[in-house]
């Protein structure tokens, strides 16, 4: 099965900082690759598919972008909303997860 | 509006079986796979399989291939899991999700989940 890295596993920033999460696969995956994000307690929520794909009443501060090996998600101005951890996935496979705290 | 309810949580012993159940609503439930995700305490996401409610054909990840079954029942809606020869590490949140399409893994629609927990 194709492996799925995450960078940072976790990070702290400011409220209005933009925020990378870089998801890297150890082999090429086209654009197959999905961002969740799983606030504490809640179900995981679909963010962005196929690498940049906005899912339907995501805020546009989210953003993807990636083919091939190495994808990130942006977030342009971090919310104290999006405190949670973010997924990155590729078909069967998770990314371990970065956790996102705020400052 | 579209809606995943699971079964409810459940307390096995080792060796045990457990089935969790899927029921859709809001949507045409063969024009969507379902996928299974587990989560266990305090850990990160794992992709356990994947059924297509269109023609029933599965997909399972390979750690789980012989103690895992999949299957949908088109009649009245939802989706079944099995999960046999249950082990300590078994314990987890367990989670059906609906697929964006009939064919891809990533999910857009997510059950409540259902808190398996295996103990002796």
């Amino acid at each position: 099965d194709i492996q799925m890295t995450q960078s940072p596993s976790s990070l702290s920033a400011s409220v209005g900082d933009r925020v990378t999460i870089t998801c890297r696969a150890s082999q090429g995956i086209s654009n197959y690759l999905a961002w969740y994000q799983q606030k504490p307690g809640k179900v995981p929520k679909l963010l962005i598919y196929a690498a940049s794909t906005l899912q339907s009443g995501v805020p546009s501060r989210f953003s993807g972008s990636g083919s091939g090996t190495d994808f990130t998600l942006t977030i342009s101005s971090l919310q104290p909303e999006d405190v949670a951890t973010y997924y990155c996935q590729n078909r069967r496979t998770f990314g371990p997860g970065t956790k996102v705290d705020i400052k | 509006q579209v809606q995943l309810v699971q079964s409810g949580a459940e307390v096995k012993k080792p060796g045990a079986s457990v089935k969790v159940s899927c029921k859709a609503s809001g949507y045409t439930f063969t024009s969507y796979g379902i996928s299974w995700v587990r989560q266990a305490p305090g850990q990160g996401l794992e992709w356990m399989g994947w059924i297509s409610a269109y023609n029933g054909n599965t997909n399972y990840a390979q750690k789980l291939q012989g103690r895992v079954t999949m299957t949908t029942d088109t009649s009245t809606s939802t989706a079944y899991m099995e999960l046999r020869s249950l082990r300590s590490d078994d314990t987890a949140v367990y989670y059906c999700a609906r697929g964006i399409d009939n064919w891809n893994y990533e999910v857009d629609y997510w059950g409540q989940g259902t808190l398996v927990t295996v103990s002796s």
